[in-house]
């Protein structure tokens, strides 16, 4: 596809059951960043990708939070034992790589996918 | 944790008149982006402006960057309807990889 895709675009769960969001990143695009957007509020990020590498995952919230990216393409969050807290959306953005080479050298633009509105009830 | 805020938190205005946003953050920064979001086309980069640099313009957009205040401003001129959205700023941090931390987001309504 032309874009970063998400799925499912809403996903509505019950407090205390596992989601899975997935992301299809721009072919081709090594970096891949997971955000979660509350209401009324910037993205935050989550995690970093290059390839199938997690390279920084400081921003998850929990250890209920997981995302993985095996064979550096698609990649899946996955929360764990949802709490109503967790509701927001996920927005997934890929690059053509984040790694910075020369100092203050050029920025490769980020492209976001749609997101995924969790609810969780 | 959020880096930068967004001043005004909305904006309301006329179809036709200018819109202005202004952005402060905390840390150095390598360069300061500005972001569009809509319900019908997501997050969308809107423009870069580097850290040594101290204004640039696109189209209707102009931004303008102050690293002694850490502060920037966006500027839509001649608004129309279809520019009704949040904004927000977004830094990249020196050092490491192309970490983007976003601000609170400015949402602004043009009345047609």
């Amino acid at each position: 596809g032309a874009g970063v895709s998400q799925s499912p675009r809403y996903k509505v769960a019950k407090r205390g059951q596992d989601v899975a969001l997935r992301c299809d990143p721009i072919s081709g695009h090594v970096s891949l960043f997971w955000y979660q957007q509350a209401l009324g509020q910037g993205p935050e990020f989550l995690t970093y990708f290059q390839n199938e590498a997690q390279l920084d995952k400081s921003g998850l919230p929990s250890d209920r939070f997981f995302a993985e990216r095996p064979e550096g393409s698609v990649s899946t969050l996955k929360i764990q034992r949802t709490q109503q807290e967790d509701s927001a959306v996920y927005l997934c953005a890929s690059s053509l790589s984040a790694i910075i080479t020369v100092r203050g050298g050029s920025y490769n633009e980020q492209f976001f996918g749609p997101g995924t509105r969790l609810t969780v009830l | 944790s959020q880096q930068g805020e967004e001043d005004p938190q909305a904006l309301s205005i006329q179809e036709g008149e200018n819109a202005t946003m202004n952005c402060s953050y905390k840390t150095s920064i390598n360069n300061l982006q500005w972001y569009r979001q809509n319900s019908g086309r997501g997050l969308v980069h809107l423009i870069l402006i580097r850290s040594n640099e101290r204004e640039k313009h696109s189209g209707r957009l102009r931004v303008t960057l102050d690293t002694s205040k850490k502060s920037s401003s966006l500027l839509i001129t001649a608004s129309r309807a279809a520019d009704t959205a949040s904004y927000f700023c977004a830094t990249w941090n020196s050092g490491g990889y192309q970490k983007v931390t976003f601000g609170i987001g400015t949402k602004l309504q043009v009345i047609p």
